[in-house]
């Protein structure tokens, strides 16, 4: 079955610090992947996405995502936070009829 | 360029009564979701339209919801009669053809009092 797996929660990070958050898929083809992040309030908004190519993926506000295909991940990293990235972050992956199949997302605070 | 409008922003009703959510997709996009987010349940997908025909409403939740596409730059989700358990932020999402990313509005707050 079709599947992510964020296993991290909640992730407390300091801020000037780096970020690394997890994303786990189970998926017999090749994986669309896609990384959304929700501000308070707002709707999700699209960081990047993973088609084919190069497996290091570059995104919007300093965000980049390494597609490990042996893993089966596809982690976010940022290599130092703001206080701004404060939100939740959501991985997703395309499914056989375009739908996304979501995680349950990971929660991110920034520490002063 | 306008991104997924949704309205209205909050809506504050009491229970029984008949609630209608609007979207707008981005022009150009064939494809249209409904979401509804909870803290308990996340992120739900109700139903996905493509070229304005339902798809796939294995997701809506009992007879009282109920979407529709009339055209393509526009879409409903009602809920009638509305119940306290169906307050949640209601998104509307769209996107193009293909393994394209889903663009997202910015919600409906839904309180049934």
């Amino acid at each position: 079955a079709q599947s992510v797996t964020q296993p991290d929660i909640h992730i407390t990070v300091s801020e000037g610090a780096s970020l690394e958050l997890r994303c786990n898929y189970s998926y017999g083809a090749t994986p669309y992947l896609f990384w959304y992040v929700q501000s308070p309030g707002q709707g999700l908004q699209l960081l990047l996405k993973y088609f084919s190519g190069d497996t290091l993926v570059q995104g919007i506000k300093g965000f980049e995502a390494d597609f490990k295909r042996s893993q089966s991940s596809f982690n976010l990293r940022k290599p130092s936070v703001h206080w701004s990235d404060a939100a939740e972050y959501f991985c997703a992956v395309a499914g056989s009829n375009y739908q996304l199949i979501w995680g349950a997302g990971t929660k991110l605070i920034i520490k002063p | 360029d306008a991104g997924v409008i949704q309205s209205p922003r909050h809506e504050v009703t009491e229970m029984g009564q008949e609630v209608t959510l609007r979207c707008k997709p981005i022009s150009g996009h064939n494809s249209l979701f409904w979401y509804r987010q909870t803290m308990m349940r996340g992120l739900e997908l109700l139903i996905y339209f493509n070229n304005n025909v339902p798809i796939d409403d294995s997701g809506m939740p009992e007879d009282r919801f109920s979407a529709k596409m009339p055209n393509a730059s526009f879409s409903t989700l009602k809920i009638q009669p509305s119940e306290p358990r169906d307050s949640a932020v209601y998104f509307c999402a769209s996107k193009e053809t293909g393994n394209q990313p889903q663009h997202f509005g910015d919600g409906t707050r839904l309180s049934i009092l």
